[in-house]
């Protein structure tokens, strides 16, 4: 079956680094993405990995690991521009090639 | 400036009545999906279109309606037969399989 989990919520600080879990069950994996999405707004693309290893992008970087289904987006230099929710997506053979959400966690930094 | 439109922003409807949620791109992409978001929960993939004149049920396309008639165009229809119509509804589209660009949304309420 499919599966995405990511945290529900995570509350970090203003100037400092969090990490965003995301695991993932598919039937066939062929890609991830993260999504920032402000409430009431639509996503926008962070990040895409498809291959192991780290994507850096910024002050956002993304990491993979294919082999335990796993993936992480790590933000530096929090700014409270960045309280949102973060979308973890897995792109799945099995389902047509169509993206599949995980719930999202909702960030929110503090001053 | 390229991008993806959703009109209306908010829409009303009564019990028993049909509406068309409007959504146009300029960006050339030739895939369009519509997703569907409730709260705690992730983005669901109502119908998508990899080309004009072709279009496919998602993962729960009971109740609502499509048609890919321009490439620009990708009009959504929730129908009556819908029984939990109230949701935040999200059109994007994509190059291929690259990442996928998101509307505004449009919030829909069913009175």
């Amino acid at each position: 079956g499919q599966n995405i989990d990511q945290p529900t919520e995570m509350t970090a600080t203003e100037g400092a680094i969090v990490q965003i879990n995301c695991t993932y069950q598919t039937s066939g994996f062929n890609g991830l993405f993260w999504y920032q999405q402000h409430a009431g707004e639509a996503p926008t693309f962070l990040s895409y990995n498809v291959l192991d290893g780290l994507e850096e992008k910024g002050r956002f970087s993304s990491f993979l690991s294919r082999s335990k289904g796993y993936s992480y987006l790590l933000l530096k230099e929090l700014q409270m521009k960045d309280s949102a929710s973060y979308l973890c997506a897995v792109r799945d053979v099995g389902s047509q090639g169509n993206l599949i959400f995980g719930k999202g966690t909702k960030l929110s930094v503090k001053p | 400036d390229g991008g993806i439109t959703q009109s209306p922003k908010y829409l009303f409807r009564k019990e028993g009545q049909n509406v068309t949620l409007s959504c146009e791109q300029n960006l050339n992409h030739d895939a369009m999906y519509w997703y569907r978001q409730d709260p705690g929960q992730g983005l669901r993939l109502i119908y998508y279109s990899q080309i004009v004149n072709d279009f496919q049920k998602g993962d729960i396309a009971e109740g609502y309606s499509v048609s890919r008639e321009k490439k620009e165009s990708f009009p959504l229809t929730v129908t009556s037969a819908q029984k939990n119509p109230t949701a935040f509804y999200l059109c994007a589209s994509s190059v291929g399989d690259d990442e996928q660009f998101f509307g505004p949304g449009t919030r829909l309420t069913v009175l």
